[in-house]
């Protein structure tokens, strides 16, 4: 098992830019999370999905950001447009329902100057 | 309101020594589960252990144990033998059954240094 796959690894994009995070989670989990990483606040749940509907939106920061799960196999997160304060690693873990572990992927470190 | 809380921002150890990681949490549910991840500076999450709220029996991964007290709501993290490569960041987390959300919530993590 190849494990959550996230892409790109770094992003390093302009204010103003739209920035797509990519993930796909590991193939026969049904919940798949994002998560934001910063020194300030640590980590956050964003948004979480179960069986592709989304679950939990309420730590989405502001309208900029947006996510889907369009099948069960990949999950995007966009920021239209970004800004330097949405600097931070992002992380997008997957699960079983139930009990099991969450499984993270390597993250994508995002640099918005 | 669930919470998870580390008290410890920072702490060392010797080589070879025992350390206790501290967690407690809050939460009204009857039903949950406590995890421990590490965080190296390559910055991957890794899962350590974890904990049902009605196991009997505290859990152990190798060097890892998870001293659960559950009147007191505290989940500390025991490495026992510590080793260079723990050094890490440590986050404790919780995943509540209510609703069956699913949402897994962290403490501001705890940052240990193994000295040689």
């Amino acid at each position: 098992d190849a494990g959550v796959i996230q892409s790109p690894r770094h992003e390093v994009t302009e204010m103003g830019q739209e920035v797509t995070l990519r993930c796909k989670p590991i193939s026969g989990h049904n919940s798949l999370f994002w998560y934001r990483q910063t020194m300030m606040r640590g980590l956050e749940l964003l948004i979480y999905f179960n069986n592709n509907v989304p679950i939990d939106d309420s730590g989405m920061p502001e309208d900029r950001f947006s996510a889907k799960m369009p099948n069960a196999s990949f999950s995007t997160l966009k920021i239209q447009p970004s800004e330097p304060r949405d600097s931070a690693v992002y992380f997008c873990a997957s699960s079983l329902s139930g009990w099991g572990g969450y499984t993270f992927g390597s993250g994508t470190r995002l640099t918005v100057v | 309101a669930q919470k998870i809380t580390q008290t410890q921002p920072g702490m060392f150890v010797q080589e070879k020594e025992a350390v206790t990681l501290d967690c407690t949490y809050d939460t009204s549910d009857p039903s949950y589960g406590l995890f421990w991840y590490k965080q190296p500076s390559s910055g991957e999450m890794i899962f350590l252990i974890y904990q049902g709220s009605y196991d009997q029996q505290n859990a152990t991964e190798g060097r890892y144990s998870l001293n659960f007290q559950k009147a007191r709501k505290s989940a500390n993290l025991v490495i026992s033998a510590s080793q260079l490569g723990d050094s890490a960041m440590y986050f404790c987390a919780m995943r509540s059954a209510s609703g069956n959300t699913g949402k897994l919530i962290f403490g501001q993590g705890t940052t240990l240094q193994v000295k040689p």
